[in-house]
Parts: C-alpha cells; sequence; structure tokens
C-alpha cells in the first residue's frame, strides 16, 4: 500500500500568520497534486507539480516537490481567514488512473 | 468548459434500499473514478473507469459497483444500503493518461441512509 501521510493534521492559526503543511511518502510519484476542498463540496485542484524540485507560486501559496519525488509542502504566508479549508494532496501514477491521497490538513485562520 | 457535475447533490434513503449516483467528467476526459469521503476515513478510492472498463479498484464490497457510458458519462450503484454507507460521494474526471494526468472534481453527492 503506497501511503501518503500529511501533517499537520490540524493547525490553528491567527489571520496575517506563514504556515507549511507537508506531505511526505515512501513511494515514487509521477505527479502531486494539492486540493483544497470546504466543507460539503468536493475538492478543487489547486496545483500539480511534475518535476523533481520544482517549486509553483500561485499568489500567496508556494508548492514545492522533493527532489526525489516522493514528498512536498505548501507554504502560504499571511494566511487569511479565506485559506481556512481541508487541504489535501495526492499522489499520480503514470497511466495508473487513481491518485492515493492524504488525510488532509484542517486548516482555521481567525480573523 | 464545463466542470464535473454530479446529481443528485443530495439523497435521503433507508437501510436496504438501493441508490444510483450520476456523474457527468469534463468534456474530453477518458476516465472517471468515484471516492467515498466520511470525517473518519478521510477520501476511500472506491474504483476507475476509462473507455467504459474498470481499470482499478478499492477495497469495498460488492454491494458498490459502477459503470461508464460511451460518452463518458458513469454511474455508481449501491445496492443493500447500510447506515455506514452515508457519506459524501466525489466523483473525478481527468484524461486517464500521461504522466501529469491530475483529477477534476465534482461537487459530491451527499448520501444520508436512515
Amino acid at each position: 500500500t503506497q501511503l501518503l501521510e500529511q501533517s499537520p493534521q490540524f493547525l490553528s492559526i491567527q489571520e496575517g500568520e506563514n504556515l507549511t503543511v507537508y506531505c511526505n511518502s515512501s513511494s515514487v510519484f509521477s505527479s502531486l497534486q494539492w486540493y483544497r476542498q470546504e466543507p460539503g463540496e468536493g475538492p478543487v485542484l489547486l496545483v500539480t507539480v511534475v518535476t523533481g524540485g520544482e517549486v509553483k507560486k500561485l499568489k500567496r501559496l508556494t508548492f514545492q516537490f522533493g527532489d526525489a519525488r516522493k514528498d512536498s509542502s505548501l507554504h502560504i504566508t499571511a494566511a487569511q481567514p479565506g485559506d481556512t479549508g481541508l487541504y489535501l494532496c495526492a499522489g499520480a501514477h503514470t497511466n495508473a488512473g487513481k491518485s492515493t491521497f492524504g488525510d488532509g490538513t484542517t486548516l482555521t485562520v481567525k480573523p | 468548459k464545463a466542470g464535473v457535475t454530479q446529481t443528485p447533490r443530495y439523497l435521503i434513503k433507508t437501510r436496504g434500499q438501493q441508490v444510483t449516483l450520476s456523474c457527468s467528467p469534463i468534456s474530453g476526459h477518458r476516465s472517471v473514478s468515484w471516492y467515498q469521503q466520511t470525517p473518519g476515513q478521510g477520501l476511500q478510492f472506491l474504483f476507475e473507469y476509462f473507455s467504459e472498463t474498470q481499470r482499478n479498484k478499492g477495497n469495498f464490497p460488492g454491494r458498490f459497483s459502477g459503470r461508464q457510458f460511451s460518452n463518458s458519462r458513469s454511474e455508481m450503484n449501491v445496492s443493500t444500503l447500510e447506515l455506514g454507507d452515508s457519506a459524501l460521494y466525489l466523483c473525478a474526471s481527468s484524461l486517464g493518461q500521461g504522466d501529469a494526468d491530475t483529477q477534476y472534481f465534482g461537487p459530491g453527492t451527499r448520501l444520508t441512509v436512515l
């Protein structure tokens, strides 16, 4: 079984703080996705990273794919209440058709 | 381009009944995957269909089944419902090939079994 471990499981911070969440595995993935999900809704794709060492930025969010393509991190700068949600990482395999999901990090940003 | 759509959004059933959920993928996507999401178990993979064939299957009992049509639309069926089947059922579509194959999720169907 190829598992993705996300940490921390829960994170509660004040508006304006920075944070980093992690996604780790012993398996190599052809690509890795980060999603954000709000209660009662489906996960919304934030980014896909493909190349080892790749860094992608999306406004205040910075995503990094590990050199060995086994782990990833998501860094949020100056968090806002609108960033509140469940952050999921998912590792994909070429032509495998299914992704392995982590259990997610529940982020709460207090105003 | 329209996103993934799922119908119905909400469903209430009683134990022993059966239910069919529907998913329309993004145009051009040939892969449709189904997931069950509960607070205690997170996202659990049910199965994946690609070009009308089941390509991958998770560890769910035979009461959970699915199919895919020639237009890539997919349905999922759960027979003899149990209380523990209450969950958010998510459908995700993707091209189904390539290194950067990315799944795009629908809004989900919230199933409540009484």
